[in-house]
């Protein structure tokens, strides 16, 4: 199972983008990258998932590199409810999801 | 997506009692459910796999007599913390996986405390 390396928290301005950065340079070819948030005291919330393409929905956007062996959360407008803690993952058909520490993200007025 | 909810969201127990936490899939048939634990500022840590009408996989380190977990229906999984202590006390998360194994949803977690 590949694992995935994130910084342990970021601070983001209100209304600006939120990067998020998730390192994974052992990832296989058949394992996705899967991206869950956690607000606090609640179940982590599912974010948005890719394989080697760039994926974008109404909450986010996520740009895998070339090689794979790092992708790119990115909230485009940051808000307060944005701050939570953010898990990069690898993840693989009959694997089980496995959160390492995540990424604490603040989002500042 | 999909909707997964949990009962109660909070639970306060006496020390040597048991406690049974449900985790529903709301909209969807759950083939797979999925127990993890989370102790305060710590990440979620998976206890135990379930599939509907077999026994419960759990994780090395997890005391499979001490949480009992049946998934009777594709719609329903229950954990029961037996003879719970304090070191017990936790947020509980119950997770399932649809047809789709590729989309896992995630309920809203129950905090057991025990006194």
């Amino acid at each position: 199972d590949a694992k995935t390396t994130q910084p342990p928290s970021m601070d983001c301005a209100e209304g600006r983008a939120a990067n998020l950065p998730c390192n994974h340079s052992t990832i296989s070819g058949n394992e996705y990258v899967y991206w869950y948030r956690q607000i606090h005291s609640q179940g982590p919330q599912y974010i948005i998932h890719g394989l080697k393409n760039n994926e974008t929905n109404e909450m986010a956007s996520l740009i895998i590199t070339e090689d794979r062996k790092s992708s790119t959360l990115i909230l485009p407008h940051a808000t307060l409810r944005d701050t939570a803690v953010y898990y990069c993952i690898a993840f693989r058909y009959g694997q089980n999801f496995v959160f390492g520490p995540g990424t604490r993200l603040s989002v500042l007025p | 997506g999909a909707v997964v909810s949990q009962h109660p969201s909070r639970v306060i127990c006496k020390s040597g009692t048991s406690v049974k936490i449900e985790c529903r899939s709301l909209d969807f048939q759950a083939t797979t459910m999925f127990w993890y634990r989370q102790f305060p500022k710590q990440s979620l840590m998976l206890m135990a796999t379930s599939n509907e009408g077999s026994k419960a996989t759990y994780e090395q380190g997890v005391e499979k007599d001490k949480f009992l977990i049946n998934h009777a229906s594709l719609t329903l999984s229950t954990l029961t913390v037996t003879s719970a202590h304090p070191e017990d006390s936790s947020f509980y998360i119950c997770s399932a996986r649809g047809l789709t194994a590729y989309e896992q949803y995630f309920g809203p977690g129950t905090r057991l405390t025990v006194t």
